[in-house]
């Protein structure tokens, strides 16, 4: 069974461009949440997407959003960015609501900003 | 709010040794699970080991053990026979229950530790 698949993995912008990031789930699952890892904040929860529905959001600007498509497959998207989006961004699934697995990650997209 | 502290931002051992990395959370809540995951240079986060904090015994994968200390807040993973495969950066992290695997909510994580392993 195939991994967390993210795309594209690496990605240079410019401050004030937007950006969109994909993540395919594993076959299966229905949920996918996002990650941003820096060096100095660590690991922060972005949101979570269950049956195409956002369930939950952490406390970033509303610069950072995202959707989930019928499929599972997710995307979220950063407009107007700024330097300190510079950042690996994860994406992991589980099989969803009210079950007890564990996320799955994949390998992340590395965001640079200049 | 939970938090999760890692004290060791840095920790080396040598090939074939034990090591115990530390860990300690704050909650209000009682029911909740504990995650320790392993990133690799590959940046892929890959879940070494779970603890539902209802469960008195603690949890154990192969080579990987913990250390739940409730009471305490605390929750230590010990690395039996170190092998130079299992360095990498090693996150603590909490869910509540509810939300099984870290799902709704999100898991708060640590801010890591590295693992070297000597040769």
């Amino acid at each position: 069974k195939a991994g967390v698949t993210q795309t594209p993995r690496y990605l240079i912008k410019t401050r004030g461009q937007q950006v969109t990031l994909s993540c395919s789930p594993i076959s299966g699952h229905r949920s996918v949440s996002w990650y941003q890892q820096t060096p100095g904040q660590g690991l922060q929860f972005l949101f979570e997407y269950f049956s195409e529905t956002q369930r939950n959001k952490g406390n970033f600007p509303g610069r950072f959003s995202g959707r989930q498509f019928s499929n599972s497959r997710s995307e979220m998207n950063v407009s107007t960015l700024e330097l300190g989006d510079s950042a690996l961004y994860l994406c992991a699934s589980s099989l969803g609501q009210g079950d007890r697995s564990p996320l799955h990650f994949g390998n992340g997209t590395r965001l640079t900003v200049t | 709010a939970q938090t999760v502290t890692q004290s060791q931002p840095e920790m080396s051992v040598q090939e074939a040794e034990t090591v115990t990395l530390s860990c300690t959370y704050d909650t209000s809540e009682s029911d909740y699970y504990l995650f320790w995951y392993k990133q690799p240079p590959s940046r892929q986060m890959i879940l070494v080991i779970r603890q539902e904090a209802y469960k008195q015994q603690n949890a154990t994968e192969n080579r990987f053990s913990v250390n739940f200390q409730k009471a305490a807040k605390s929750f230590s993973l010990k690395i039996s026979d170190s092998q130079l495969g299992d360095a990498a950066m090693y996150f603590c992290a909490y869910s509540l229950l509810k939300n099984s695997g870290g799902g709704a909510d999100g898991l708060t994580f640590g801010k890591g530790t590295h693992l070297i392993i000597q040769p």
